[in-house]
């Protein structure tokens, strides 16, 4: 079974500064697809960047980029300019590429905060 | 685009009565959907997974017969808690995945309250 850690329950960071989420996962698959999901108070979940296990290159959405260290297991989120709409629950999240397998894995979510 | 709905998006109900939540995909056909649990300050969980057409797929631990779902169409999945018990309220969230952009969106959750 696939397996997903964040180790940083909680983030700060001052508006405008950058601030990295950790994240690192178990697997013996090969193929697989990694997530940083939002999650605000609203707790509507939110898709921030997708990771394809088997590209190099690593994802970027505007402010947001990842980290994707495919051998050391690693996929670390990187917000940059930090606002304060960018306070909520994060959580990485792992998809298996095998057909009928899915579902996602959620890490335990970093509660990032944003100080003005 | 690919909006997902829940209803109800809250509800409050006594011990051992049973609760529907419906998920609905409103602007594309989602042949499988997700439904997950979410415990006060806790991370996502899932519970099982809906095809369209054919029985659900539960995971380790989750009781098929209390927690019945069914995916009549490609627009809507359904959650059934049977029997509720204080211990089954908590946060529901389902998601839909689209065939197109092989993408799960979520939706809005249902708080599930058991007196």
């Amino acid at each position: 079974a696939q397996t997903v850690t964040q180790s940083q329950p909680e983030m700060s960071v001052q508006e405008a500064e950058t601030v990295t989420l950790s994240c690192t996962y178990d697997t013996s698959e090969s193929d697989y697809y990694l997530f940083w999901y939002k999650q605000p108070p609203s707790r509507q979940m939110i898709l921030v960047i997708r990771q394809e296990a088997y590209k190099q290159q690593n994802a970027t959405e505007n402010r947001f980029s990842v980290n994707f260290q495919k051998a050391a297991k690693s996929f670390s989120l990187k917000i940059s300019d930090s606002q304060l709409g960018d306070a909520a629950m994060y959580f990485c999240a792992y998809r298996s590429a095998r057909g009928g397998a899915d579902g996602l894995t959620f890490g335990k979510g970093t509660h990032l905060i944003i100080q003005p | 685009g690919a909006v997902v709905s829940q209803h109800p998006s809250w509800v409050i109900c006594k011990s051992g009565t049973s609760v529907k939540i419906e998920c609905r995909s409103l602007d594309f056909q989602a042949t499988t959907m997700f439904w997950y649990r979410q415990f006060p300050k806790q991370s996502l969980m899932l519970m099982a997974t809906s095809n369209e057409g054919s029985k659900a797929t539960y995971e380790q631990g989750v009781e098929k017969d209390k927690f019945l779902i069914n995916h009549a169409s490609l627009t809507l999945s359904t959650l059934t808690v049977t029997s509720a018990h204080p211990e089954d309220s908590s946060f529901y969230i389902c998601s839909a995945r689209s065939g197109y952009t092989d993408t799960q969106y979520f939706g809005p959750g249902t708080r599930l309250t058991v007196l």
